[in-house]
């Protein structure tokens, strides 16, 4: 079946380091790709999505590029913030106008001053 | 923007006790959705919703059920809570058709079942 697998946690970094989360998936057709942002003790915000091959999705300085040759997705910033200490959710979307969202596991980002 | 609103952001109840939680969406979407999130598993779908009087279970439904009189609101019950239940439990919402924009969440309610 469908799955979303992403890098395991915690990553922890310091301010304005690089910062790469992979994030893989398995799928049949052509899926859309969220990242998904959960700030303590928050609900998830939509981060970025990609709905085709190569789109490239980006927000608050986060990328993320659909690479259906590598099933990949992962998302990349070039200098994080402590405000970025989060967890980071990937997720698919498959199943048409009745479908779901299929999400990873999550990866918890610390950022240290 | 959408706000999907959860009435608790912490309940703490008794092991048996029947439990309500519920979650409203002001923007008139036709689909809802329940999950819990617990640490190392994600996001696990519980039940959603499609429309008013519809439901269908998600990938962990037993021990819960839900209801959706109205399309504003999407309820979640849990018949008689257990430990095992203790969790951060998300409601979310989507407009019938928008595929691609994803979905909106509310805040969580965190439950502790003692």
């Amino acid at each position: 079946g469908d799955s979303v697998t992403q890098m395991e946690g915690p990553v922890t970094l310091s301010e304005e380091a690089f910062l790469t989360i992979n994030c893989t998936y398995t799928a049949t057709g052509y899926p859309s790709l969220f990242w998904y942002v959960q700030y303590p003790g928050e609900g998830l915000q939509l981060l970025l999505k990609a709905t085709k091959a190569d789109d490239k999705g980006s927000n608050k300085g986060f990328e993320a590029t659909y690479r259906k040759e590598t099933t990949s997705f992962h998302l990349e910033k070039g200098s994080v913030q402590v405000s970025d200490s989060a967890v980071y959710f990937c997720a698919l979307y498959y199943g048409g106008s009745q479908g779901n969202l299929i999400f990873g596991k999550g990866t918890k980002l610390s950022v240290k001053p | 923007d959408v706000k999907v609103t959860q009435s608790s952001r912490y309940l703490v109840k008794r092991t048996g006790e029947k439990v309500f939680l519920e979650c409203v969406q002001d923007m008139d979407h036709e689909n809802m959705f329940w999950y819990r999130q617990d640490p190392g598993l994600g996001l696990r779908l519980i039940y959603f919703s499609y429309d008013v009087k519809m439901k269908e279970k998600g990938d962990i439904p037993e021990g819960y059920s839900v209801s959706r009189e109205k399309k504003e609101r999407f309820s979640l019950i849990l018949e008689s809570a257990s430990t095992n239940q203790t969790s951060m439990y998300l409601c979310a919402s989507r407009e019938q058709g928008a595929t691609r924009n994803g979905y909106t969440f509310g805040s969580g309610t965190r439950l502790t079942v003692v």
